[in-house]
């Protein structure tokens, strides 16, 4: 069965903290994103992650691949209240053909 | 440039009406994918298309559910006799092969659609 699993499913941080969200996949993946979504809004790519080992940095994010471990993680640095919002890890199993399948997402909340 | 569009944005609907939704991709995207997001399910994928391929069909829930795409572009989602576990928010994402197929799915703000 191809599936995606989100830890934590919530998470209530302090700005300023650092937190970790984690991503696990059921069986070999041909890549990995990570999506954020506003309330009442869209999904916004994040990052792409292709190979084993891949880390990606935009801001405050940081994004790591581990195909062995079927891993990934996306780490928030010093948080800020704007980052508060939904984020989703999907994935494109190689048996899957092109669709993304999600995992449940993690709704994050920032506080000052 | 343009972003994916979809409309109508919101949909009322009563139950066992058709719906359908419409679906503009970015221009020039070859690949065109229908989701729908609700509580109970998360996000799921329902269809796939890919230039004059046959459609990737395989996550519709129901033969109550069809799209097609016309031209290579624009795709209409279609469901008969709407049910009140028909409500979600659809959402359209378009893509454009890259090369090392590192291709990312962009979507659209989503129809949200309520059955009464």
């Amino acid at each position: 069965e191809l599936k995606v699993e989100q830890n934590p499913l919530f998470l209530s941080m302090q700005e300023g903290k650092n937190y970790t969200i984690y991503c696990n996949y059921s069986t070999t993946s041909d890549r990995l994103y990570w999506y954020r979504q506003d309330p009442g809004k869209s999904l916004e790519s994040l990052f792409v992650l292709l190979s084993n080992g891949a880390v990606k940095q935009e801001g405050r994010l940081m994004a790591s691949l581990d195909t062995k471990a079927r891993l990934s993680t996306l780490h928030i640095t010093a948080a800020v209240h704007d980052l508060s919002a939904t984020y989703f890890c999907a994935v494109v199993f190689v048996q899957g053909a092109q669709k993304l399948v999600f995992g449940q997402g993690t709704r994050l909340t920032i506080n000052p | 440039g343009a972003g994916v569009s979809q409309s109508p944005s919101n949909k009322v609907t009563e139950k066992g009406k058709d719906v359908e939704l419409r679906c503009d991709p970015i221009s020039g995207h070859t690949a065109l994918y229908w989701y729908r997001q609700s509580l109970g399910q998360g996000l799921e994928f329902l269809i796939y298309f890919q230039g004059n391929s046959a459609p990737d069909k395989s996550g519709l829930p129901s033969d109550r559910f069809s799209a097609e795409r016309t031209g290579g572009s624009v795709s209409t989602l279609t469901i008969q006799r709407t049910q009140q576990e028909d409500s979600a928010v659809y959402l359209c994402a378009s893509s454009s092969r890259l090369a090392g197929g590192a291709e990312t799915q962009y979507f659209g703000p989503g129809t949200r659609l309520l059955v009464l």
